[in-house]
């Protein structure tokens, strides 16, 4: 079955720093989703994924998912207190017949 | 629009009584899933229903059984709790069509928290 790792577990930033928050797998990724969830809340979905190459911003975050589609880095660029979370990376081994699975998440701190 | 939305937000409960989580969606999507969290272990599926009248078990189904009531409704009861299902526990849905899922984004309901002791 289709594994993701996410690097780092944890990240602590000062305010105003770029960060990157990167997810492989052990498989390549047919559609590769970033979420964001504050604790004690849902998921909120950022970006999807899904060719090799692929880029997307949204505000200060850009996600790229690389050539091969085995990796995806999400890159926050000066980063504020409004950006602390935990971030998931979700993804599809195949074509779209298995459910999604996710990464154990990244857990975002943004001091000031 | 409200989404996805799930009762209750909180609950604890003793080992051995039974429950039910209830969670609707308003985007008249095909597909919904109930996933689990724990600190460590992020989240995974514990069943889906790919289109109205049909769910299969994910990857941590024991101890969990699922109705999909209509096409807006999926619940999901514990018949005997124990304190292993201890969690929180998260409704999505997607649009997807046909009883075969896609990569359609799936949206998250706010979470139940529950609490066996």
């Amino acid at each position: 079955s289709q594994e993701l790792e996410q690097s780092p577990q944890s990240l602590i930033v000062q305010e105003g720093k770029n960060l990157t928050i990167n997810c492989t797998s052990s498989k390549t990724l047919y559609g590769l989703y970033w979420y964001k969830q504050k604790y004690g809340e849902g998921l909120i979905f950022l970006m999807m994924l899904q060719k090799g190459g692929e880029e997307k911003s949204h505000e200060k975050i850009t996600a790229k998912l690389d050539e091969k589609k085995q990796q995806s880095s999400l890159h926050i660029t000066a980063s504020q207190p409004s950006h602390a979370g935990i971030y998931l990376c979700g993804a599809f081994s195949n074509s779209g017949n298995t459910p999604l699975v996710f990464g154990k998440g990244t857990r975002l701190s943004v001091i000031a | 629009n409200a989404g996805v939305t799930q009762t209750p937000k909180f609950q604890v409960l003793k080992t051995g009584q039974s429950m039910t989580l209830q969670c609707a969606q308003d985007m008249n999507h095909n597909s919904m899933y109930w996933y689990r969290q724990d600190p460590g272990m992020g989240l995974r599926l514990i069943y889906y229903s790919a289109s109205e009248g049909t769910t299969d078990k994910g990857e941590v189904p024991n101890g969990y059984n699922v109705s999909r009531l209509n096409k807006r409704e999926f619940s999901l009861r514990l018949e005997s709790a124990a304190p292993s299902q201890t969690s929180v526990y998260f409704c999505a849905s997607s649009r997807t069509s046909g009883g075969v899922l896609s990569t359609d984004t799936q949206y998250f309901g706010p979470g139940t928290r529950l609490t066996v002791l």
